[in-house]
């Protein structure tokens, strides 16, 4: 079947660095997508790779190694809005999502 | 960036009634749209990928009959829930794709969300 894991909970410190993972079985692969998502919001697109390799957008990085089946994406400079939860898809080979059940990034002073 | 509006924002209907919710992209044109619903403190469910000018594709467990999509345009989508119960209160997102750069690239939008209350 297809499968998208990634951490349910993480915990990290204003100013500092988090990665969260993203580790996925699909029937196929036509790119991976992180989304932010604040309580109550709907999600917000923040990166989507293809090819391996990583991928820097300010303080967001993303990266994917597809050999692997596996990405992360990388946040620099915690500020205490980026708490939220982030939500990792793939696309797979009938160009569907499928869905991570989303991290939970708590950002404590 | 790419704008996709939903509408209404929030609905309030009785029960045996149907909603229709519009999720439209303003600046761009979307061959896919996408449907979710999401119920508090979880994740996103997609319920099914709209393609313009064919028929959407359904997740298993969502009954098409219920959820009747139809993709008009290449800017417009259509979620009506027919006969809606208070079960299928939620919130219902809809995103579109929009090709950028070459073939193989794509950036996903997603509207706002309508929040849907049956009593």
């Amino acid at each position: 079947g297809q499968n998208i894991d990634q951490p349910t909970e993480m915990t990290a410190t204003e100013g500092a660095i988090v990665q969260i993972n993203c580790t996925y079985q699909t029937s196929g692969f036509n790119g991976l997508f992180w989304y932010q998502q604040h309580a109550g919001e709907a999600p917000t697109f923040l990166s989507y790779n293809v090819l391996d390799g990583l991928e820097e957008k300010g303080r967001f990085s993303s990266f994917l190694s597809r050999s692997k089946g596996y990405s992360y994406l990388l946040l620099k400079e915690l500020q205490m809005k980026d708490s939220a939860s982030y939500l990792c898809a793939v696309m797979d080979s009938n160009y569907q999502l499928i869905w991570g059940a989303g991290t939970k990034l708590i950002i404590k002073p | 960036g790419a704008v996709v509006s939903q509408h209404p924002s929030r609905v309030i209907c009785k029960s045996g009634t149907s909603v229709k919710i519009e999720c439209r992209s303003l600046d761009f044109q979307a061959t896919t749209m996408f449907w979710y619903r999401q119920f508090p403190k979880q994740s996103l469910m997609l319920m099914a990928t709209s393609n313009e000018g064919s028929k959407a594709t359904y997740e298993q467990g969502v009954e098409k009959d219920k959820f009747l999509i139809n993709h008009a345009s290449l800017t417009l989508s259509t979620l009506t829930v027919t006969s809606a119960h208070p079960e299928d209160s939620s919130f219902y997102i809809c995103s579109a794709l929009r090709a950028s750069g070459g073939s193989f690239s794509y950036e996903q939008y997603f509207g706002p969300g309508t929040r849907l209350t049956v009593t």
